[in-house]
């Protein structure tokens, strides 16, 4: 059965600081992969997402994630946070069984410094 | 669109009162969700439906029931609410297959006191 793991439950960084926030998960073939943000008060919103190809996909708000199969890992990266960015994020790894369900990891809350 | 709509936003609760949670989905979508969503648990799935007609349990079942009531609504039912569900609770649903994206509502904050 598939796993994701998000090593950091807090990150804080200063506003104009490049972020990269940690996913690994665990799945015995090629997982499609998921990034998702909760801003305060809201439910989860899609960042990006990887089923195949392209091991660096471009999301919204300026958001990318790198798929390394070696390392099982799927970070997510932004060059430069902007004070709107404080959130929580959840990585989430899904299998190519249809039958299978999303599994989400229990996220990062990102903390931005004026 | 408005995507997925939960009511209500917010409600208090004594314990051992029965409450429905509301979902609705306008995107046409087969698949749809309930989680649960505590501090440190991350999102943990209570119940979900595949499909118009059938549901199934999830990681926390206990204490809940689903309805789907038809391919938009799928509710969730406290029968006798206990202190250990106060929660935020999110819908959410899925186009079919369980490696699509899920869409998310604004989740229901619930307190029982």
């Amino acid at each position: 059965a598939q796993s994701v793991t998000q090593p950091d439950i807090h990150i804080t960084v200063s506003e104009g600081a490049s972020l990269e926030l940690r996913c690994n998960y665990s799945y015995g073939a090629t997982p499609y992969l998921f990034w998702y943000v909760q801003s305060p008060g809201q439910g989860l919103q899609l960042l990006l997402k990887y089923f195949s190809g392209d091991t660096l996909v471009q999301g919204i708000k300026g958001f990318e994630a790198e798929f390394k199969r070696s390392q099982s890992s799927f970070n997510l990266r932004k060059p430069s946070v902007h004070w709107s960015d404080a959130a929580e994020y959840f990585c989430a790894v899904a299998s190519m069984n249809r039958d299978d369900k999303i599994i989400f990891g229990k996220g990062t809350r990102l903390h931005i410094l004026p | 669109n408005a995507g997925v709509t939960q009511t209500p936003k917010f409600q208090v609760l004594k314990t051992g009162q029965s409450m429905t949670l509301q979902c609705a989905q306008d995107m046409n979508h087969n698949s749809m969700y309930w989680y649960r969503q505590d501090p440190g648990m991350g999102l943990r799935l209570i119940y979900y439906s595949a499909s118009e007609g059938t549901t199934d349990k999830g990681e926390v079942p206990n204490g809940y029931n689903v309805s789907r009531l038809n391919k938009r609504e799928f509710s969730l039912r406290l029968e006798s609410a206990a202190p250990s569900q106060t929660s935020v609770y999110f819908c959410a649903s899925q186009p079919g297959q369980g490696n699509q994206p899920q869409h998310f509502g604004d989740g229901t904050r619930l307190s029982i006191l």
